[in-house]
C-alpha cells in the first residue's frame, strides 16, 4: 500500500525565515512520482513540482527548492526568506506505476507567515 | 479553455437525499478524478477513471457512484447523503496519471444536515 506523511500539521513562522515542510512516502513500487502542491487560502490547489523515482537531483524554483532522498523516503520542501504570500496549506502526493490511478495526498501543513 | 469545472460551488442537504457533483474538462484529459477534503484528513481519492468507460474505487468510495460516458464529464454521484458526507469535493484531470500534474477544479463544498 501507499502512504504520504506530513507530520507537521502546522507550521508558524515570522516573514524571512527559511522553513522546511517534511514529506515521508512508502510505496512498493521501483516507478513513482512524487508532487506537492499549495492550497492557498482562496481554496484552489495549485501545482508546484512534479519529481520521479529515477531523478533524486535537488530543484530550486525561485526561493522554493525540493530535496529528494530515496534513502530515507522523503521529498521535504524548503521556502527560503518566506513570504507573507506563502501562507497556505502544501500538500505532498505520490503516484506509483503499480498502484493503477490512484494519486495518494498528505495530511496536509497549513504554513502561516506572519509579518 | 476553461479548465476543470465544477458545478454547484455550495450545496445543502438533508439527510438521505441524493444529487450529483457535475465535473467537466474541456482540456481531453484521459484521467479524471474525485476527491474529498476533510480537516486534518488532507485529500481523499474517491474514485478515478483512465478514460470514457472505465472508472475505479479510491479510498473512500462508499455512498459514491460514478460513470464516464464521455472524456469531458465525470460525474459524482450522492445515492443517500449523510452527514459524514459533509466536506469539500474536489474533480481533477490530468493528460497522463505519472508524466502530467493534475489540474483541480474550485471545489464543491457540501453540507449535509
Amino acid at each position: 500500500a501507499q502512504k504520504v506523511t506530513q507530520a507537521q500539521t502546522e507550521i508558524s513562522v515570522v516573514e524571512k525565515e527559511d522553513v522546511t515542510l517534511d514529506c515521508v512516502y512508502e510505496t512498493r513500487d521501483t516507478t513513482y512520482y512524487l508532487f506537492w502542491y499549495k492550497q492557498p487560502p482562496s481554496g484552489e490547489l495549485v501545482f508546484l513540482i512534479r519529481r520521479n523515482s529515477f531523478d533524486e537531483q535537488n530543484e530550486i524554483s525561485g526561493r522554493y527548492s525540493w530535496n529528494f532522498q530515496k534513502s530515507t523516503s522523503s521529498f521535504n520542501f524548503t521556502i527560503t526568506a518566506s513570504q507573507v504570500v506563502d501562507s497556505a496549506v502544501y500538500f505532498c502526493a505520490l503516484w506509483g506505476r503499480n498502484q493503477g490511478g490512484k494519486l495518494i495526498f498528505g495530511q496536509g501543513t497549513e504554513l502561516s507567515v506572519k509579518p | 479553455n476553461a479548465g476543470v469545472t465544477q458545478t454547484p460551488k455550495f450545496q445543502v442537504l438533508k439527510t438521505g437525499q441524493s444529487m450529483t457533483l457535475q465535473c467537466a474538462q474541456d482540456m481531453n484529459h484521459e484521467y479524471m478524478s474525485w476527491y474529498r477534503q476533510d480537516p486534518g484528513m488532507g485529500l481523499r481519492l474517491i474514485h478515478y477513471s483512465v478514460g470514457a468507460g472505465i472508472t475505479d474505487q479510491g479510498e473512500v468510495p462508499n455512498g459514491y457512484n460514478v460513470s464516464r460516458s464521455t472524456t469531458e464529464d465525470f460525474p459524482l454521484r450522492l445515492l443517500s447523503a449523510a452527514p459524514s458526507q459533509t466536506s469539500v469535493y474536489f474533480c481533477a484531470s490530468s493528460y497522463r496519471m505519472d508524466r502530467n500534474e493534475q489540474f483541480f477544479g474550485p471545489g464543491t463544498r457540501l453540507t449535509v444536515l
